[in-house]
This record gives structure tokens, C-alpha cells and sequence, in this order.
């Protein structure tokens, strides 16, 4: 079965500055990959995905990830924060090659604080 | 497109009692998925449904928990003699049919809290 790991629970970061929010997932030939954000209070909204294609995906928000093969990553990434990017970040995963049912595993989770 | 919508949002109730969640999916999406989220964890799968049949339900998935799809459009998710460990938040998504089943759209959430 999938895993996922991110590897921060918390990251303050300073208004304007970049930002890294990282994720691994466990070995599998094929994956799908998902990057959430979750405000207080609210559902789930989808921020990118990887399903094929070019290994670094542009989402909303100003905000990219890159799919790394090798190393079983899908760091997510910002190049200049705002106080509004406040909220916790989910990274999930999907196999692919499972039932064809399969459900989204996600980690649990980094808080991403921003500090004016 | 509405987006998925949960009801209700908030439910607060006293241990033993029975409770139902209902998800409305967004429309013509086939696929519908239950999670759970406790406090400080990522959302955990409970069931899956494919137009009405109920597919796939994960362990977490007590006896005192049922799910039910009974038109292929909206689903409820209901909780008998609840436990004060049931309290979580209680997420619904939906996906569409064909090729665009990969990505799952989530509603707002459902936040139970048993005293």
C-alpha cells in the first residue's frame, strides 16, 4: 500500500519570501500525485496534480510542484508568499494500478504560517 | 458546477445517539468517496462508491458505521450509537467517470463532535 510522508508539520515563512513544502511517497512504478490546501474550518481544495506528462506542474495560487522519479518526491514550492497562503497543505497519492477504485492516501499534513 | 456540498456542516451530539451526514457530489460524477479526518492527520478513506454500489470500504469502517448511495446521486453516511472517538471531520469528494476518475474534488466537510 501507498504512503505518503511530509516531512514538516510546521513551516513559518516571512511575507514575499519563497517557500519549499516537501513530500515523499513510498516506491510504486506508477503514480498519481496531488498537492491540497485546507483552509480553518473547510473542505479540501485542489492546488495541482501530477498525472503524466512534464515532471513540473503549475497550479493555482502561484504555486508548482516537481514530480521526482528517483527520488519519490513532489515537493511543493511557492517563489513569494502571502499572508492568504496561510493554511495546511496535504500531498496525496493515488495508485494507479490498484482496483481501479483506489482511494487518495494523503500525509498528514504541513502548516504553513505567514508572518507579516 | 456547484462544487460538492455536505449537510450539514456542524453536527454536535450526545454519545449513543444515531447520526447522518448527507454528501450531494457534483453533478453527473459517478464516483463518490467518503474520508474521516482527525484532528492534526490527513483525511483517512472509509468507503467508495461507483454510481450506487458501494465498492470498496476501508477497516476503519466499523459495524456501527453505513453508507448508502441509494440513487446514484447523493449519499449518506450514517453513524449509530456514536462514540466519542467518533468525533472527526467527516469529508465527502466526488469524481467523474472515464478519464477524468483520477482527480477527487472535495465538499466542505461535515465536523462531528460527540460529548
Amino acid at each position: 500500500a501507498q504512503s505518503v510522508t511530509q516531512l514538516d508539520s510546521q513551516v513559518p515563512v516571512f511575507e514575499e519570501a519563497p517557500v519549499e513544502l516537501r513530500c515523499n511517497y513510498s516506491s510504486s512504478v506508477s503514480v498519481y500525485l496531488f498537492w491540497y490546501v485546507q483552509y480553518p474550518n473547510q473542505g479540501l481544495q485542489l492546488l495541482l496534480k501530477y498525472l503524466s506528462g512534464s515532471t513540473l506542474v503549475k497550479g493555482i495560487n502561484g504555486f508548482e510542484a516537481e514530480f521526482n522519479k528517483s527520488q519519490t518526491s513532489f515537493h511543493l514550492r511557492k517563489p513569494s508568499v502571502h499572508i492568504s497562503d496561510t493554511a495546511e497543505y496535504f500531498c496525496a497519492v493515488s495508485d494507479p494500478f490498484e482496483s481501479g477504485n483506489t482511494p487518495l492516501v494523503f500525509g498528514k499534513g504541513t502548516r504553513l504560517s505567514v508572518i507579516a | 458546477d456547484t462544487g460538492v456540498s455536505q449537510d450539514p456542516r456542524h453536527k454536535i451530539t450526545k454519545r449513543g445517539q444515531n447520526v447522518t451526514f448527507r454528501c450531494d457530489p457534483i453533478s453527473e460524477h459517478n464516483r463518490l468517496y467518503w474520508y474521516r479526518q482527525t484532528l492534526g492527520q490527513g483525511p483517512e478513506f472509509l468507503t467508495y462508491f461507483q454510481n450506487e454500489a458501494q465498492l470498496e470500504k476501508s477497516r476503519l469502517l466499523s459495524d456501527r458505521f453505513s453508507a448508502e448511495r441509494p440513487k446514484g446521486s447523493f449519499s449518506t453516511l450514517e453513524i449509530q450509537r456514536t462514540e466519542q472517538g467518533d468525533s472527526a471531520m467527516y469529508l465527502c469528494a466526488s469524481s467523474p467517470g472515464g478519464g477524468g476518475w483520477k482527480t477527487q474534488y472535495f465538499g466542505p466537510g461535515t465536523r462531528l463532535l460527540v460529548l
